[in-house]
């Protein structure tokens, strides 16, 4: 069974740093693209980015680009997304997700919260 | 970017009656390659998002008969032939032909 796990999120304040981590199991991770979906308190769904399958490619929506990397580590299943510059419109909840072309499979999401 | 509209944003339901929502893409979504990368997602209270149709029309693993997909080229459709109290939430349509992949706004549908 397809299992993900984000961690790393809390409170942070504007121009501030995070990483969050998604622990992947139960599929071969190296052989998927993995996707970083986030969602704003109250509102819909933002695609945020992905990362190519042994991480030498990546792509961005432009709110986060020049901001936000993406980098995974295959040996240990794991995925990250290094937020720098932090804004209050940054504020949402980070799914990781198992990325077919389509999301089909998700983590329960971590709460970034960007406050001054 | 491709911007995907849906309507309506909101839908109220009795149940064992049908629903129907509608995603339109600013662009096609056919692709070169002759597939068309059109998705809905339902994301139930206090839940990540589940996929359920894939490819404009395929139904993921596990996901009841009742919903479906249909359209092509920038005009799309999910139905429920008969809405059940388990499928409050919000639906939301995915495009994936090119990047930024972007998500409708999501529409609210709730029981009767």
């Amino acid at each position: 069974e397809v299992h993900l796990v984000e961690s790393g999120g809390g409170l942070v304040q504007p121009g501030g740093s995070l990483r969050l981590s998604c622990a992947a199991s139960g599929f071969a991770f190296s052989s998927y693209w993995m996707t970083w979906v986030r969602q704003a308190p109250g509102k819909g769904l933002e695609w945020v980015g992905n990362i190519n399958k042994d991480g030498s490619d990546t792509y961005f929506v432009d709110a986060v680009k020049g901001r936000f990397t993406i980098s995974r580590d295959n040996a240990k299943t794991s995925m990250y997304l290094q937020m720098n510059s932090l804004r209050a419109e940054d504020t949402a909840v980070y799914y990781c997700a198992r990325d077919v072309r389509y999301f089909d499979s998700w983590g329960q999401g971590t709460l970034v919260t960007v406050f001054s | 970017d491709i911007v995907m509209t849906q309507t309506p944003l909101s839908l109220s339901v009795t149940p064992g009656q049908p629903a129907s929502i509608s995603c339109k893409s600013s662009q096609s979504l056919l692709d070169s390659d002759g597939g068309t990368y059109l998705y809905w997602f339902l994301q139930k209270p206090g839940q990540p998002p589940q996929v359920l149709i894939y490819e404009v029309s395929n139904r993921f693993s596990g996901v009841p008969e009742r919903f479906s997909g249909s359209g092509s080229g920038t005009d799309f459709t999910l139905r429920i032939s008969r809405v059940e109290a388990e499928d409050v939430g919000v639906y939301y349509c995915m495009q994936s032909i090119q990047h930024p992949k972007t998500f409708g706004q999501g529409t609210k549908l709730e029981i009767k």
